[in-house]
């Protein structure tokens, strides 16, 4: 697609429930982030994919994160158990290369998904 | 490990001024530093970027920064604000030295807001 289409764009959960983020980036674009955004805050990051190798997840907050890209193209982010802590805008963002080369890249956000739990 | 600061919480400004949101960054090596602009409901978008060359970088509508090693700065300016210039403002930083991906770290942000 033209750019980077997150869903839901809201979801309220109750304490505990389990919720699940979809991205889907732009398409050929080889690197594939996940940043949690709260209110009056930078992005923070959670988790990196190169293809569908997820090359970095040292953001994630705990083990209830959990994120997988298994065909290198779309994405999901599974929150379990959600927490109120966990209200945030989770934001996806793609660009077109990976590695060492791809410093110069410019990251495309989708419009992100905001979280809010009860 | 990488960091950026933006020391301003909000920056007021009269419509026609000029208008500076300051940046400053640690990195270990020779950064790549960019800046984003995030308008309510929406998600960040692409302003401008230095990677090397000229310190002064010209990005979209009519931004532009200034890459100050000495003072390991990344400042962004523009001649003449507008009121649809309203909005949240984050700069990052890149350290290409950091391995083999290139993990963009980000300001907490500072929020502009022009007056007509």
């Amino acid at each position: 697609g033209a750019g980077v289409s997150q869903s839901p764009r809201y979801k309220v959960a109750k304490r505990g429930q389990d919720v699940a983020l979809r991205c889907d980036p732009i398409s050929g674009h080889v690197s594939l982030f996940w940043y949690q955004q709260a209110l009056g805050q930078g992005p923070e990051f959670l988790t990196y994919f190169q293809n569908e190798a997820q090359l970095d997840k040292s953001g994630l907050p705990s083990d209830r994160f959990f994120a997988e890209r298994p065909e290198g193209s779309v994405s999901t982010l599974k929150i379990q158990r959600t927490q109120q802590e966990d209200s945030a805008v989770y934001l996806c963002a793609s660009s077109a290369d990976g590695g060492a080369s791809s410093g110069a890249n410019v990251l495309t956000f989708g419009a992100g998904s905001r979280l809010t739990v009860l | 490990a990488q960091s950026v600061a933006q020391p301003e919480d909000q920056v007021n400004v009269a419509e026609g001024n000029p208008l500076t949101v300051k940046c400053t960054y640690s990195v270990s090596g020779n950064p790549y530093l960019f800046w984003y602009v995030q308008y309510p409901n929406r998600g960040l978008q692409f302003l401008l970027k230095y990677i090397t060359g000229d310190n002064l970088v010209k990005g979209s509508y009519g931004f532009e920064a200034e890459f100050n090693k000495s003072q390991t700065s990344f400042h962004l300016k523009k001649p003449s604000a507008l009121v649809s210039d309203s909005a949240l403002y984050f700069c990052a930083v890149r350290d290409p030295g950091s391995g083999g991906y290139q993990k963009v770290t980000f300001g907490t942000g500072t929020k502009l807001q022009v007056i007509p």
